[in-house]
């Protein structure tokens, strides 16, 4: 059983620049939520996508969207990158029922430079 | 707004010895999950325990045990005979229920360094 996939691992970019990350949730996941990392501090949550919508946003700007498709995998993309937008990005699905438990991808490491 | 503070930036520890995490939580809901997970170098949040917030049982799981108290909105975490591949990063984590979806709000981490 395929857990919570991630592409790709690492990634450099310049200020200024788009880039798209990719989830692809746990089977018979139906929720994907996205968190950012910076070094040394706890993840933060960016938004939740569920039946192709996105349904909660943590205090990210407008840079910052997303899409899920039919299958429930999901992008994350993030326009205009800033120095400070260099991070761990995180994926996690769950199923939208009972304890929601999300399970974490291996995360994108993105730098931007 | 819900908040999670874990006090202790790093803990070194000898191998076999106990190591004690504090987490402590605030909200406004009176429902709601606690959660610790454990982040190796690798990255992946690893889920290790979690908790509601209308059972203050506290339980043992192998080598993990936890002390959730709700007067305190303390949920402290407890490694007993740590080993070396316990190095980790670990999260507390909390979860309300009113809001929709999932959405977990994680404290700062601690770094637990066990030494050979």
């Amino acid at each position: 059983d395929a857990g919570v996939t991630q592409s790709p691992t690492h990634l450099i970019k310049t200020r200024g620049q788009q880039v798209t990350l990719r989830c692809s949730p746990k089977s018979g996941h139906d929720t994907v939520s996205w968190y950012q990392q910076a070094l040394g501090q706890g993840p933060q949550f960016i938004f939740q996508y569920y039946e192709e919508e996105e349904r909660q946003r943590g205090n990210f700007p407008d840079r910052f969207s997303g899409h899920q498709f039919p299958n429930y995998s999901s992008e994350l993309n993030v326009n205009a990158l800033l120095l400070g937008d260099s991070a761990l990005y995180l994926c996690a699905s769950s199923l939208d029922t009972g304890w929601n438990e999300q399970f974490f991808g291996p995360g994108t490491r993105l730098t931007v430079l | 707004a819900q908040k999670v503070t874990q006090a202790q930036t790093e803990i070194s520890v000898v191998e076999k010895e106990d190591v004690t995490l504090d987490c402590v939580y605030e909200t406004r809901d009176t429902t709601y999950y606690l959660f610790w997970y454990k982040q190796p170098p690798s990255g992946e949040l690893v889920f290790l325990i979690r908790r509601n917030s209308f059972d203050e049982q506290n339980e043992i799981s192998g080598r993990y045990s936890w002390n959730f108290q709700k007067s305190t909105s303390s949920f402290n975490f407890t490694i007993t005979a740590s080993q070396v591949v316990d190095s980790a990063v670990y999260f507390c984590a909390l979860r309300t229920i009113k809001a929709a979806g999932n959405k977990l709000t994680f404290g700062g981490g601690t770094r637990v360094l066990v030494k050979p």
